[in-house]
This record gives C-alpha cells, sequence and structure tokens, in this order.
C-alpha cells in the first residue's frame, strides 16, 4: 500500500532533551516535507527537500533540522525541544518538483513540558 | 504566492450540496488552483486540481469562471463524513513550486 509513515505518533518529552521523529515513504517520491499545525494558525511548512541531499527551509524552521541521505526517508531534528514546539507535524511527499497532489502521513502529536 | 481568503465556516444538512468559494484575486497567469480536505487529526488529502472552467472527478467539482479570481468547489449530495476543513491553495504548476500556503481552511460541518 503507498503510503507515508511517521513515528512516533504520539510523544511527551521535556524541555531540552533532543528528539527525532522519522518520516518514510515507500512511493518513491523526490519531494518530501514537513509541516506544523497549530489551532488558528493552519498548516505551516518547516523545511523541504527536493531530493537526496537537496533540503531547504520552509516558513517557520527555527528550532528544527533535517536530513535527507535516503529518498523514502526524511527525519525531522528537534535538537533542544522547547514549549512552542508543542504541537501536531505532518510529513508528506509528492513525485516531481511541480504541483501534484501531495500525500500526507498521519500525524505526530508532540507535547514539550 | 497568490493570496487566498476562503469562509470560515459553514454548515449544512446531509444530502444538500455545498458550495465553497474561494477568492484569489492575484492569481498568476500559470497558477493553478488545489483543493484539499482534512478530517481532525489526519493529514489533508488531495480532492481536486483546475486551472479554467470546470473540473469534475468522483469526489467533488471545481467551478473556476473565465476571470480565475475566484473558484468554487462543489460537494454533491454531502453526507455526515463530509464534515472537515476544505483548504484552498493556488499556485505555479510548471516551474518546480516547493512551498504549499495552507491557510485556516473552511470549515464544514454536515448535520443529519
Amino acid at each position: 500500500e503507498a503510503q507515508v509513515t511517521q513515528n512516533p505518533r504520539y510523544l511527551i518529552t521535556v524541555t531540552g532533551k533532543k528528539l527525532t521523529v522519522t518520516c518514510s515513504q515507500n512511493m518513491n517520491h523526490e519531494y518530501m516535507s514537513w509541516y506544523r499545525q497549530d489551532p488558528g494558525l493552519g498548516l505551516r511548512q518547516i523545511y523541504y527537500s527536493m531530493n537526496v541531499e537537496v533540503t531547504d527551509k520552509g516558513d517557520v524552521p527555527e528550532g528544527y533540522k533535517v536530513s535527507r541521505k535516503e529518498k523514502r526517508n526524511f527525519p525531522l531534528i528537534l535538537e533542544s525541544p522547547s514549549p512552542n514546539q508543542t504541537s501536531l507535524y505532518f510529513c508528506a511527499s509528492r513525485y516531481g518538483q511541480g504541483w501534484d497532489e501531495q500525500f500526507f502521513g498521519p500525524g505526530t502529536r508532540l507535547t514539550v513540558l | 504566492l497568490a493570496k487566498t481568503t476562503q469562509p470560515i465556516s459553514m454548515d449544512s444538512y446531509e444530502g444538500q450540496e455545498v458550495n465553497i468559494t474561494c477568492s484569489h484575486n492575484n492569481i498568476a497567469t500559470n497558477d493553478y488552483i488545489t483543493w484539499y480536505q482534512q478530517f481532525p487529526s489526519q493529514g489533508p488529502r488531495f480532492i481536486i486540481q483546475g486551472y479554467k472552467t470546470k473540473v469534475t472527478n468522483e469526489v467533488a467539482s471545481l467551478f473556476i469562471p473565465a476571470d480565475r479570481k475566484s473558484s468554487t468547489l462543489s460537494l454533491p449530495r454531502v453526507s455526515l463524513s463530509d464534515t472537515a476543513v476544505y483548504y484552498c491553495l493556488v499556485g505555479d504548476r510548471n516551474t518546480g513550486f516547493q512551498k504549499l500556503v495552507f491557510g485556516t481552511g473552511t470549515r464544514l460541518l454536515v448535520s443529519p
């Protein structure tokens, strides 16, 4: 089944404790992206990657890191999480550079205490 | 990026047709219009995309007038399961455009 998977789905952590949220897609998509969703703010893009070893900042990259060492994986790293990073995170992928349909993962609900 | 404006919320009843209009006055020549649907605690799901006139698929229709400054997503005979947030996005399909700006969308509530 074609899908985007994220792990963990739920995470409660404390300020400053490094964490990684994994994202994997099995559709051989070139483009992957991370979003965060907060009440009243809609979805905001954090980082995106156009292909392996090619990443760029989205609208709200501060406090986050990403890497794209393999085509299928695009982990989101929070080196020192803070409470303002409490949010619902979505990973997404699509085939190419155009305005193609984007496929979203199930989401990761992160709480930073 | 062309800015889009949608109603914050809409209410409907089962079996009715729902039309959600999106305003995009600054749409560029190469921009396409795309709609996504999002259920609570799930990622958005692509519904439909169009450039001009009318596009129809098994889920919805998209009406785009000649001036393309607005578009209307039409959901025929909605059911309770159509309760969701609907996002209108505008962007250039042909130039490697990477960012999707979702905005706050339209919250549709379908009642029995």
